[in-house]
């Protein structure tokens, strides 16, 4: 079972505020990833990491900004938060060296701007 | 950038095997195919992975035919709780931004 985390799972919130979606890994991982999913539609990968003090942004452009100080923590924040953000954050992380590997996914954050 | 063409939603009976196939014409040379599940309000499950010929493990079937330009992916005998949405991913180490998961197949299963 892989050990990934994600704070919290469910997130109402009003235009304007500040948030920090969590996200934890305990399996040494050295890749994460960030991924935006609306209701019955794609996933989009937002931002990926490839280990410590290494952020790339996705295919899908994205206000939010992530940081990874530490191997096991990669957040996602949003300064200030829209209705446009409304959708369900996943985080994932895989073994490095290679994409190669599976990724494990967390088991998402549904964020609701209201 | 290998895009992949997958069937939108498919539908089946339990105990049938079930096929989906996955189209990626532009596929290169160091690019492998992955597939994933997903059940709703989840994230994505690893199901399997193969770069040539047929990979299986307890869970499903892969078949890559020569030309790699497409896969199936092959469940033996499904029940309900396959139904979910399968995704088709083609692609390699050089750089995570090119991980697409496109819009998958969705599978009902029915009794």
């Amino acid at each position: 079972e892989a050990d990934i985390y994600q704070t919290p799972r469910y997130l109402v919130i009003g235009t304007g505020k500040k948030i920090t979606l969590e996200c934890s890994q305990t399996m040494g991982h050295d890749k994460m990833y960030w991924y935006q999913q609306d209701p019955g539609m794609e996933l989009h990968l937002i931002h990926y990491s490839y280990g410590v003090n290494s952020t790339e942004k996705g295919d899908l452009s994205s206000e939010s900004t992530v940081s990874r100080i530490r191997t096991e923590h990669f957040p996602l924040t949003l300064e200030s938060a829209r209705p446009s953000h409304t959708s369900q954050y996943l985080c994932a992380s895989s073994p490095g060296a290679s994409s190669y590997n599976e990724q494990f996914f967390g088991p998402g954050t549904r964020l609701t701007v209201l | 950038l290998a895009k992949t063409t997958q069937p939108i939603s498919m539908d089946s009976y339990e105990g049938q095997e079930v096929n989906i196939t996955c189209s990626h014409n532009n596929i290169a040379t160091n690019d492998y195919i992955t597939w994933y599940q997903q059940f709703p309000s989840q994230g994505p499950r690893f199901i399997i992975q193969g770069y040539k010929t047929k990979v299986t493990n307890e869970v499903a079937s892969l078949f890559i035919p020569a030309d790699r330009k497409s896969s199936t992916l092959s469940l033996p005998r499904v029940s309900l709780s396959d139904t979910a949405v399968y995704y088709c991913l083609v692609g390699e180490d050089s750089s995570a931004s090119k991980i697409i998961f496109g819009s998958g197949t969705r599978l009902s299963i029915r009794p």
